[in-house]
């Protein structure tokens, strides 16, 4: 099975801030990785596939990058509706999600 | 608009059983794979079973292999999920999300299913 691992676990940031998440795979994935956004007690949002292909309707202030086994979220410009929860996810072989990154004010 | 609307959760004894629904609306659904993930209280999500839009291939995670059953009726457009010998382990949220070309683009609100005596 695929293992992900996402760092931090949580980030304290204020409005305006840029963030980085790292989502890491224990085996490369190619770029079948994307990232979601969840609030709670939502359902996740897709917000990036192929690792760096912005989702319609996403803002651009979010971006992707990375293949193989290391892969970066950033959010240039923290807005209030960013605080959440965002998992990475590999579909290279059935689904595995990593443990999640809650954003916080700070 | 595309829907998906699961049902079905509660509380359950162990070793009890459950059937979730996920009623599917706005799109073509014998044109999609379907999916079952599942979100313990805190944790990661979790992928636990995958069908095909024919229903002639499914997968299941290890966890609950032997113990999960996935089913669909397109003339219905619903998908389901039997759980039999339920566990404490199996306390969670279960979405049910539509698969495009192995991504989650619509997901469901989900539904709770509690195991506990």
């Amino acid at each position: 099975d695929i293992q992900m691992t996402q760092s931090p676990s949580t980030l304290s940031a204020s409005v305006g801030d840029r963030v980085t998440i790292t989502c890491r795979a224990s085996q490369s994935i190619s770029a079948r990785l994307a990232w979601y956004q969840q609030k709670p007690g939502k359902a996740p949002k897709l917000l990036i596939y192929k690792a760096s292909t912005l989702q319609s309707g996403v803002p651009s202030r979010f971006s992707g990058s990375g293949s193989g086994t290391e892969f970066i979220l950033t959010i240039s410009g923290l807005q209030p509706d960013d605080f959440a929860t965002y998992y990475c996810q590999q579909y290279s072989s059935f689904w595995t999600f990593g443990q999640g990154t809650k954003v916080e004010i700070k | 608009e595309v829907q998906l609307v699961e049902s079905g959760g509660g509380l359950v004894q162990p070793g009890g059983s459950l059937r979730l629904s996920c009623a599917a609306s706005g799109f073509t659904f014998n044109s999609y794979s379907m999916n079952w993930v599942r979100q313990a209280p805190g944790k990661r999500l979790e992928w636990i079973s995958y069908i095909d839009g024919s229903a002639s291939t499914t997968y299941y995670a290890d966890s609950v292999k032997g113990r999960f059953t996935i089913s669909r009726d397109n003339a219905r457009t619903s998908l389901y999920l039997q759980m039999d010998s339920l566990r404490a382990e199996d306390t969670a949220v279960y979405y049910c999300a539509r698969d495009t070309s192995s991504l989650v683009d619509c997901w469901g609100q989900g539904t709770l299913v509690i195991v506990s005596s």
